[in-house]
C-alpha cells in the first residue's frame, strides 16, 4: 500500500523568511502533484512534476522531485501571508490498467505571521 | 469553459437517510474521480469511474456508498442511509485521459445529524 508522508503538518512562520515542506513516498511513483487548499475551498493544483529531477517554479514557490529517494520538496522563498494556505502532496501511482487515483499526504497547514 | 460542476454545495442529512452528490466534469474531460477528506485530513481516494463504467472502486466502502457516471448527465456518488461517520467534504475531479492532470470541483460538504 502506498504510503504519503508529508512534514511538518504545521509550520507557522514569519514573512520574509524561506522553509521547505517535505514529502516522502513509499513505493515508486513518477508522477507527483502539489496542491493547494484554503479553508472551506477545493484544491488549486499548483505544480505537476513527471521525472526524476524535476524542478518547477511559480512565484515564491518552487517544487523539485526526487524519484530515487521517493522525495518531493516544495520550497518557499521570502514568504507572504497571501500563501497561508494548506498544502498537500499527491502520488499518483496509476498504471493505466488499475489504480488511477490520487493517493494525499495530511497536508502541511501553513501559517504566515506578518 | 466551466470547471468541474459539484453540487449541492452543501447537504445535511439525518441519520438513515439517502444522500446524493452530484458532479459535472471539465467539458472535454470524460474521466471522474471521487475523494473523501475529514476534518484535518487528506483527501481519500473512492472511486474512478468513465462513462457507464467504474474503473477502480477500491476506495469505496463496501455497503452503503455507490457511484455512477451514465453516459448523459453528471456522475453521482449515493450514500444510503447515512450516519454519522459520512459526515465529510466528497470532492470530485475530472480528466482528460487517465493519469493526466486531474482538476477538482468545489466540493460537496455533508452534514449528518
Amino acid at each position: 500500500e502506498l504510503k504519503v508522508e508529508q512534514n511538518p503538518l504545521f509550520l507557522s512562520m514569519q514573512e520574509g523568511k524561506n522553509y521547505t515542506i517535505y514529502c516522502n513516498y513509499s513505493t515508486t511513483s513518477d508522477r507527483l502533484y502539489w496542491y493547494r487548499q484554503d479553508p472551506g475551498k477545493s484544491l488549486e493544483s499548483l505544480f505537476v512534476l513527471l521525472s526524476n529531477g524535476a524542478v518547477k517554479q511559480e512565484g515564491r514557490l518552487m517544487a523539485s522531485l526526487d524519484t530515487k529517494a521517493r522525495l518531493s520538496t516544495l520550497h518557499i522563498t521570502a514568504a507572504v501571508h497571501d500563501l497561508s494556505a494548506t498544502y498537500f502532496c499527491a502520488v499518483d501511482m496509476g498504471s493505466g490498467g488499475g489504480a488511477d487515483g490520487l493517493t494525499f499526504g495530511k497536508g502541511t497547514h501553513l501559517i504566515i505571521q506578518p | 469553459n466551466a470547471g468541474v460542476m459539484q453540487n449541492p454545495r452543501h447537504l445535511v442529512r439525518r441519520r438513515g437517510q439517502e444522500a446524493r452528490l452530484r458532479c459535472s466534469p471539465m467539458k472535454g474531460h470524460s474521466h471522474v474521480y471521487w475523494y473523501r477528506q475529514l476534518p484535518e485530513e487528506g483527501l481519500k481516494f473512492m472511486v474512478y469511474l468513465q462513462k457507464e463504467n467504474i474503473i477502480d472502486e477500491s476506495g469505496m466502502p463496501k455497503e452503503r456508498f455507490s457511484a455512477e457516471f451514465p453516459k448523459e448527465g453528471p456522475s453521482i456518488l449515493r450514500i444510503q442511509q447515512v450516519v454519522r461517520g459520512d459526515s465529510a467534504a466528497y470532492f470530485c475531479a475530472s480528466s482528460r485521459q487517465g493519469r493526466t492532470e486531474a482538476f477538482f470541483g468545489q466540493g460537496t460538504r455533508l452534514t449528518v445529524v
